[in-house]
């Protein structure tokens, strides 16, 4: 069981270009997130998925493409890299909805750097 | 709109001894959830103690216990008989029960705790 998986660790991009972000989980679980993570600002949410076929936008949306084709996967696209999505990006996903089995166990990250 | 505050950017503590990180939220929700998240300098995000607001008796995970004040939106974190390994940025998050369909974690800006040796 190797929860939730991250690739890659790290990665330089060039203004402009595009590129996946993947993330995987084995847990089964039906939920899954992107969040960013910023000096001095914490997490944010960028998109989400209740399950296969359903993504929704979060907090910070602009910018990120997602899709949920399968459980298990929950990719995050960047169509056209920008210095402002320098940040450390990690995915997370929880059994269920809020109210139950709701803990959010998240992957190790992936460190972004925009030039 | 629900908001984390973590007062405490920095702290330190010598190995052993006790230290409590602070945590206040603004909700005008009643059933949620607090989360103590910690971050060591792998980045790994891992969940370190969990909180039902509906439930009056404070959560403990060994070393690791919380002083829950509902009505103050108080809710810090007790780190007993610090450990070199305890050295790492601490979030506070908050979650809505009950959100509709997102799980969304509210997060604090993070207090960064080094354990002295």
């Amino acid at each position: 069981n190797a929860g939730v998986t991250q690739t890659p660790k790290f990665q330089v991009l060039k203004t402009g270009q595009s590129m996946t972000l993947q993330c995987a989980q084995d847990m089964n679980h039906e939920y899954m997130s992107w969040y960013r993570q910023d000096p001095g600002m914490g997490l944010r949410l960028i998109h989400y998925s209740v399950g296969a076929g359903i993504t929704d936008q979060g907090e910070v949306p602009n910018g990120y493409n997602v899709s949920r084709s399968t459980t298990e996967d929950f990719p995050l696209r960047l169509l056209s890299a920008a210095p402002s999505q320098t940040s450390v990006y990690f995915c997370a996903s929880s059994q269920g909805l809020a109210g139950y089995q709701e803990t959010q166990y998240f992957g190790p990250g992936t460190r972004l750097l925009v030039l | 709109a629900q908001t984390v505050t973590q007062s405490q950017p920095e702290m330190s503590v010598q190995e052993a001894e006790t230290v409590t990180l602070s945590c206040t939220y603004d909700t005008s929700e009643s059933n949620y959830y607090l989360f103590w998240y910690k971050q060591p300098p792998s980045r790994q995000m891992i969940l370190v103690i969990r909180q039902e607001a509906y439930k009056q008796q404070n959560a403990t995970e060994n070393r690791f216990s919380v002083n829950f004040q509902k009505a103050a939106k108080s809710f810090s974190l007790k780190i007993s008989d610090s450990q070199l390994g305890d050295t790492a940025m601490y979030f506070c998050a908050f979650m809505k029960r009950y959100g509709g369909a997102t799980n969304k974690l509210i997060f604090g800006t993070g207090t960064l705790l080094a354990v002295q040796p």
